[in-house]
């Protein structure tokens, strides 16, 4: 079983769309979190961080639940824009090094 | 501001040559830096990283290695590249200590033929 996991999609959309990601992790001493955001044939970027009391940006909403050791992202009223790939981060510690990457969920949102 | 330069941007090696891959990092000091591996459609997969000058740590053998000779500076190696060693290759830098948020930099893509 991979350390993180997430559905590939793709997740297909039209605009105006509410869509919501998973991410499952295995390791519960899994201390942060974090959904990154990445487009085709281009760097990731941070897209925000995850905590328990869960933390919204604009559209995007992300949750962590501990207990069920998932993480989600629901992103409302989806843009055109907002299509790409978007990975899952968990972060075993403060230490360098301990960082896993989901390998991602794509996102097409369509006119 | 910090910012982060990875070049080059794209790649073409035959099998057996030898690979340099440099990234820099302004703006900060004693970073964490990081060397990642990304096959297509695939999540990132940690190569190599450094806490300090010459200070690396591999995460998984392989036919590449790295070195950090001036803080700002993260430069990944090998001496003969094999075909499975093509892929998407992403420098990133982290605040010491700061739960690890990784900024990227912009990637090289590596053909190896």
């Amino acid at each position: 079983r991979k350390e993180v996991e997430q559905d590939p999609g793709p997740f297909n959309v039209p605009e105006g769309a509410t869509v919501a990601f998973n991410c499952t992790y295995s390791n519960s001493a899994s201390q942060s979190f974090f959904w990154y955001r990445q487009d085709c044939r281009k760097e990731p970027k941070l897209l925000m961080s995850v905590y328990s009391s869960g933390n919204e940006d604009g559209r995007f909403t992300a949750q962590l639940n501990r207990a069920s050791q998932y993480i989600s992202l629901l992103i409302r009223d989806s843009k055109l824009s907002d299509s790409a790939t978007y990975l899952c981060v968990v972060n075993k510690g403060t230490n360098a090094g301990k960082s896993t990457f989901g390998d991602g969920t794509t996102l097409t949102v369509k006119p | 501001s910090q910012t982060i330069h990875q070049w080059p941007a794209t790649l073409v090696q035959p099998v057996g040559s030898p690979l340099s891959l440099e990234c820099t990092v302004e703006g900060t000091s004693n970073p964490n830096l990081y060397w990642y591996r990304q096959a297509a459609g695939r999540g990132l997969q940690l190569l190599f990283y450094s806490i300090g000058i010459d200070q690396i740590s591999s995460e998984v053998p392989q036919n590449l290695s790295a070195s950090r000779p001036q803080d700002r500076q993260f430069i990944l190696s090998s001496k003969k590249l094999l075909l499975s060693d093509s892929g998407f290759y992403l420098c990133a830098w982290a605040p010491t200590g700061a739960n690890e948020k990784l900024f990227f930099g912009s990637g090289t893509q590596l053909s190896v033929l």
